[in-house]
């Protein structure tokens, strides 16, 4: 088991221009969760999954985010319509329980210029 | 909501020396837990240690360990004997027990970032 894996970990990308970021969460791991950090500040929570179901969305996520988890495997976290304000360290982690400990993975830098 | 205020954005602590990291959170619920975790440079965040709001006794693992004040909503961390290791980004977090609103998420104070010199 090699952990929570986010690819890519750094992303430059243009104003305006879509991304689309990959968790894939440790093996049979069935909570997902995707979290947002700010430089300077701590990570803020995004949205929720327990397997294929997004069953929490924090009010961050903006119509221009939307995530998916099919099969309730790997998740993706897609932003539309890139603004300078999305510039952040985007943030998977998944658990085994949902009151269990969550782990991270190393996280996906994005640069929006 | 909950909120977690860490009012040490930076510390430093000599090898070997102890250091205590200063947390309080703001919630009106009664159950809840608490956490610190560790977020070394180009790392992911790793869990330290956990706290459950109904127990009294404060936790420990191996050099770490908390000073739990539930009435006054301070949670610490106590590193002893800190290693050059320690380094890192230390974050507080909490989270609403099972049925609490918004019990699925972690509310991170903004951590503090702890240098250990040699």
């Amino acid at each position: 088991d090699t952990g929570v894996s986010q690819d890519p970990r750094h992303k430059i990308t243009k104003r305006g221009q879509n991304v689309t970021f990959r968790c894939d969460p440790i093996s049979e791991h069935n909570r997902l969760y995707w979290y947002r950090q700010t430089l300077g500040q701590g990570p803020e929570f995004l949205t929720y999954f327990q397997n294929e179901a997004q069953l929490e969305k924090s009010r961050l996520l903006s119509d221009r985010f939307s995530a998916e988890r099919p099969k309730g495997s790997f998740s993706t976290l897609e932003i539309q319509h890139t603004e300078q304000g999305d510039s952040a360290m985007y943030l998977c982690a998944s658990s085994p329980g949902t009151w269990t400990e969550a782990f991270f993975g190393q996280g996906t830098r994005l640069t929006v210029v | 909501a909950q909120t977690v205020t860490q009012s040490q954005p930076e510390m430093s602590v000599q090898e070997a020396e102890t250091v205590t990291l200063s947390c309080t959170y703001d919630t009106s619920e009664s159950d809840y837990y608490l956490f610190w975790y560790k977020q070394p440079p180009s790392r992911q965040m790793i869990l330290v240690i956990r706290q459950e709001a109904y127990k009294q006794q404060n936790a420990t693992e191996n050099r770490f360990s908390v000073n739990f004040q539930k009435a006054a909503k301070s949670f610490s961390l106590k590193i002893s004997d800190s290693q050059l290791g320690d380094a890192a980004m230390y974050f507080c977090a909490y989270r609403s027990a099972p049925g609490g609103a918004g019990s699925y998420q972690l509310t991170f104070g903004k951590g503090t970032k702890l240098s250990v010199i040699p």
